[in-house]
């Protein structure tokens, strides 16, 4: 069974550009999570899809945004880069309902000079 | 809101030594708490996970413990290798429409 995959593994953007990020989740999975995680920290929530809408949000400023198409799959957008966007984002999947485990991708690395 | 605590934030060992790593939550709420081991350039990968309605699980070298009056769970490693040398990610949830808060890490390494 494929794993989550994630696209592109790396991204360089300049200060003030705008970075798509996409997600496949596992076959069956309905979840989608977005995670960032700076260099050096922790795995900070960023936003939380299933069936389509958005269910939770973490606390980010509203230039992060994404959607999840009917597939499941799903895209994270960052508009107005900054510098301190610079960090590995990642996504997970999970059924919905009893014993959903989140199983993570490999992440892109976006840089912003 | 949920708020989760990891300790040690690094951690070295000796081959063949045991290696444990505490979570605590705030959230008495909290019902579900999965373990994530990180490789170098890899994405978190779910090593094992506990419920509330278990005290303790166990997979070959690895085991959880969950003490839900004081709210703390920990992460056990016997007979480490090598190849457990990585950053240790705990979480925890409480209902399936909340996400998942976790720790902020443990870099373990085990020396050979």
């Amino acid at each position: 069974e494929a794993g989550v995959t994630q696209s592109p593994t790396h991204l360089i953007k300049t200060r003030g550009q705008q970075a798509t990020l996409r997600c496949s989740p596992i076959s069956g999975h309905t979840s989608v999570y977005w995670y960032q995680q700076a260099l050096g920290l922790g795995l900070q929530f960023l936003l939380w899809y299933d069936e389509g809408e958005e269910r939770n949000r973490g606390n980010f400023p509203p230039r992060f945004s994404g959607r999840q198409f009917p597939n499941y799959s799903s895209e994270l957008n960052v508009n107005a880069l900054e510098l301190e966007d610079s960090a590995l984002y990642l996504c997970a999947s999970s059924y919905r309902g009893v014993g959903n485990e989140q199983f993570f991708g490999p992440g892109t690395r976006l840089t912003v000079l | 809101g949920e708020n989760v605590e990891q300790h040690p934030s690094t951690l070295s060992v000796q081959e063949g030594d045991s290696a444990v790593i505490k979570c605590t939550y705030s959230d008495s709420a909290s019902n579900y708490f999965p373990w994530y081991k990180q490789e170098l350039g890899k994405g978190p990968q779910l090593i094992i996970d506990i419920r509330s309605n278990v005290g303790e699980k166990k997979d070959q070298r690895i085991a959880v413990t969950l003490n839900k009056t004081a709210k703390h769970f920990s992460l056990h490693i016997t007979e480490t290798q090598p190849e457990d040398s990585a950053v240790y990610f705990c979480a925890a949830r409480h209902n399936y429409g909340q996400n998942f808060v976790f720790g902020p890490g443990t870099r373990l390494s085990v020396l050979p």
